[in-house]
Order: structure tokens, then sequence, then C-alpha cells
């Protein structure tokens, strides 16, 4: 079956310019994770849903970051206002239950911000 | 923040021998897993062991928990040259549903 998937997989933007990432689920997770990985280091955990609701967003660096998921299923993280620092890997993940299990990761969308 | 410290950061050994990797963490976990990930590619779950098991197994793989040094090994055996990839240790926080990876270890397979 299909897995989850991210798109664009790669973005360039110039800097101040706002920014929406995708992420599509598989089907029928409950859960969706967002996470950022900078180059050489693991994951960084930035938010995730259960259903349509965001139940932690403490790893969202400041309120340029933000993130919805409306019916439960494909999700955006936008940035707004982009800056340098942002340029990372964003990755999305799901898993089948609200709770403790292994998440399936996404490939990742690559954003540079110039 | 990253909870995890992988040891070693980087290990290169030949085809044919175990290789082991270390991770510490520091809260109260409710399990503990180990990610994959390919050069440029995704993460890709390898086994979950729960904060109540000492050790797992699949197929090549054998993972250790020690609660009590709040510790995990993962080994590798009779490695192979599919096997280079980057390896991350990530914790289930008690309380929370997140995972919190460390900086993982770089594993190069020699032919």
């Amino acid at each position: 079956g299909a897995g989850v998937s991210q798109s664009p997989r790669y973005k360039v933007t110039k800097r101040g310019q706002d920014v929406a990432l995708r992420c599509d689920p598989i089907s029928g997770h409950v859960s969706l994770y967002w996470y950022r990985q900078a180059l050489g280091q693991g994951p960084e955990f930035l938010t995730y849903f259960n259903y349509e609701a965001q139940q932690d967003k403490s790893g969202l660096p400041n309120d340029r970051f933000s993130a919805e998921r409306p019916e439960g299923s494909i999700s955006t993280l936008t940035i707004q206002r982009t800056e340098q620092r942002d340029s990372a890997m964003y990755r999305c993940a799901s898993s089948p239950q609200a709770t403790e299990n292994e998440q399936f990761f996404g490939p990742g969308t690559r954003l540079t911000v110039l | 923040s990253q909870q995890g410290e992988e040891d070693p950061q980087a290990l290169s050994i030949q085809e044919g021998e175990n290789a082991t990797m270390n991770c510490s963490y520091k809260t109260s976990i409710n399990n503990l897993q180990w990610y994959r990930q390919n050069s440029g590619r995704g993460l890709v779950h390898l086994i979950l062991i729960r904060s109540n098991e000492r050790e797992k197994h699949s197929g090549r793989l054998r993972v250790t928990l020690d609660t009590s040094k709040k510790s995990s090994s993962l080994l590798i055996t009779a490695s192979r040259a599919a096997d280079t990839a980057s390896y991350f240790c990530a914790t289930g926080i008690q309380g929370a549903q997140k995972l919190v990876f460390g900086q993982g270890t770089r594993l190069t397979i020699n032919p």
C-alpha cells in the first residue's frame, strides 16, 4: 500500500516568503507528526495531531510556524516570513493509533531559504 | 533538544563482522525504537522495545534495553554492505506521544 507522501520534495524560497509543506499520511492512520532534521542530526519534534486535533505544538520554534489537519487526514505545515535558519529537511510521520507505536516516515521536504 | 546520545558517532567495520551501537537517554520512557536512514532517504523503522522488555530480536538485529542504566544497544550480526546507513534511537517519553531522537551513529560496512 501507499506510504506517507510529502510534497513538494524540494522547495527553494527567498527569505521573507511564506511556504506550505504538505503531508499525506497512510490512509486510516490516526496520528500525524511533524519533525525537522538538520544535516547530520536526528529528527527534532515539532508538533502532532490525533485526528484533526493538534495535541502538542511544543516543538514549534516560534509563531511563524503553524500546522493544521482540518479533516483528520492531510496536514499542512506553514512557515511564514521564512528565514535562512529555517532551512532543513521537514519530515512527516504517521501512526495507526494514538498510543505508543512505530511511526512511518515520509521522504521529507528539503527546504532551502536563500 | 535531543535526549538520546549515541555511541559511537561513527563506526566502520568489515563485511561479515558484527556492529554494536549504543544509546543513552535521560528521562523515563514507554518504549525505545531504532530507525535506519540511508543516505539522502527517509527513516525506516527497525524495531521497538517496550520499557518492560529487556531484549528483542528481529532477523539479524538484536536490541537490549536496561532501564536502570537508561541505555539501549543495537547489534547487527553478519553485517552486509547494504547495512551502511545512519542508525537513530528514538525514545517514546512517558506521558507524551512524540519521539525524541538521538544524533545517530553513521555505520559504514566495507566490502
